[in-house]
Formats: structure tokens, sequence, C-alpha cells
């Protein structure tokens, strides 16, 4: 399996513009989580999916945040509007009923200008 | 209110000594605790998980210990090498199962000197 897919890797957009990142999960995990991970704050979570449905939203800092699982391969995080502060990077991790252990994508570094 | 702590600094130690790194923990029962390695640019890499009845865990150099009367996580390297040079952070789950997402602490930025 290739692991978990992230993109774009990096993202570099204007304040205001709508970002979209990607995730692709390891084959089979059932478990989708999206973090977020600044030097000031660590790496937070900011929401996960189970079965495809949204179990917990509680860390999405704001409305401009929304997330998606269409299906069990695919996943997206869009910020509309963006806003300097959520210059950050992204992670998408992964897990599975038969493990306890959470499988990180390498990232998506997002810059708002 | 929740809180996880982990050396803030930089650790700086000499190649071949034993690395210790700790992470503690308020105002939380931890089902487990897990360890996770992350280099720069990449995500993070899991190492080690350790259950709440559990006293140590082992793997090769590794060590984890888990005292949930002191809510101290003491993680070591042995026989230390430049490329354990990384940054390590400690994560708790409360669910048992990773299946409510992990609270990492910020990290512990390791450096072994050759």
């Amino acid at each position: 399996d290739a692991g978990v897919i992230q993109s774009p890797r990096h993202e570099v957009t204007e304040m205001g513009q709508e970002v979209t990142l990607r995730c692709k999960p390891i084959s089979g995990h059932d478990y989708l989580f999206w973090y977020r991970q600044t030097m000031m704050r660590g790496l937070e979570l900011l929401i996960y999916f189970n079965n495809n449905v949204p179990i917990d939203d509680s860390g999405m800092p704001e409305d401009r945040f929304s997330a998606k699982m269409p299906n069990a391969s695919f996943s997206t995080l869009k910020i509309q509007p963006s806003e300097p502060r959520d210059s950050a990077v992204y992670f998408c991790a992964t897990t599975g009923q038969s493990t306890d252990t959470q499988y990180f994508g390498p990232g998506t570094r997002l810059t708002v200008l | 209110s929740q809180k996880i702590e982990q050396n803030s600094e930089a650790l700086n130690i000499q190649e071949g000594k034993t690395a210790t790194l700790t992470c503690n923990y308020t105002n939380y029962s931890p089902a487990y605790l897990q360890w996770y390695r992350q280099d720069p640019g990449r995500g993070p890499v899991f190492l080690l998980l350790i259950r709440e009845n559990e006293k140590e865990k082992r793997k090769e150099r590794l060590k984890v210990t888990f005292d949930t009367t002191l809510k101290q996580s003491l993680f070591h390297i042995t026989a230390s090498q430049p490329a354990d040079s990384a940054t390590y952070l400690c994560a708790l789950d409360t669910s048992g199962g990773g299946a409510d997402g992990l609270t990492f602490g910020k990290g512990t930025h390791l450096i072994i000197q050759p």
C-alpha cells in the first residue's frame, strides 16, 4: 500500500481564496482524521470520520472550515475564505479496527498571504 | 484544564548515550499512550504504544514507561545514534482504540551529537 496520500503537498494562496486539501486513506482503514500543526499550538485534531460519517468536528476552528468524506477512498478539507492565520501544515491520518496506531500522510503545507 | 507537556527545549545527547524524553499530562485518564517520531517535512510515524495497565514496553533500542499515578511517560533511546535526531511526540488516547483521535504534546526536539 502507498500509505496515506495527500495533495497538494504545498499550497500558497491569497487571503480570501478558497482552499481545498485532499486525502486518500489507506485501503481498509475506516477512521480518517484531519489534524493541523503549527509551532504555537502543536498538532491539533480538527475532525474525524468513521465509515465516511463525521463523528466529532469540535476541533474545527470556525465555520470557514468544512470537511467531507464522500466515499471510503477520499476526503477533503476546505477553507473558505482563507485567512493568514490558517497558515499551517495539515495532516490526514487513518486507522482501522485492527490497529490502535494512526498512519499519517506527508501533510499539506498551506501558506495564506 | 487538560494539558500534555513535553520538554519544550531541544535535548542534546552525545552519540552512544541514552536519551530520555519526558511526557507529563494533567486531567486526562488515557487508556493508552503512544510515541511518534517526526522528521522535518514529514508526518509523524508511530513508534510505541503502552497501555494503562502496562508499566514498560520495549522495542529494539526503544523503551517506554508509563506511570498513571505520576501521570508521566518516559521514552528512552539507548545507544543513541545521529540518525535518531528528530522530534518525538507523545500522544494520549482516552478511548482505548484510537477511535476518538489523539491528543498530542508539542514534542521534544532531540539532537544526537556525533
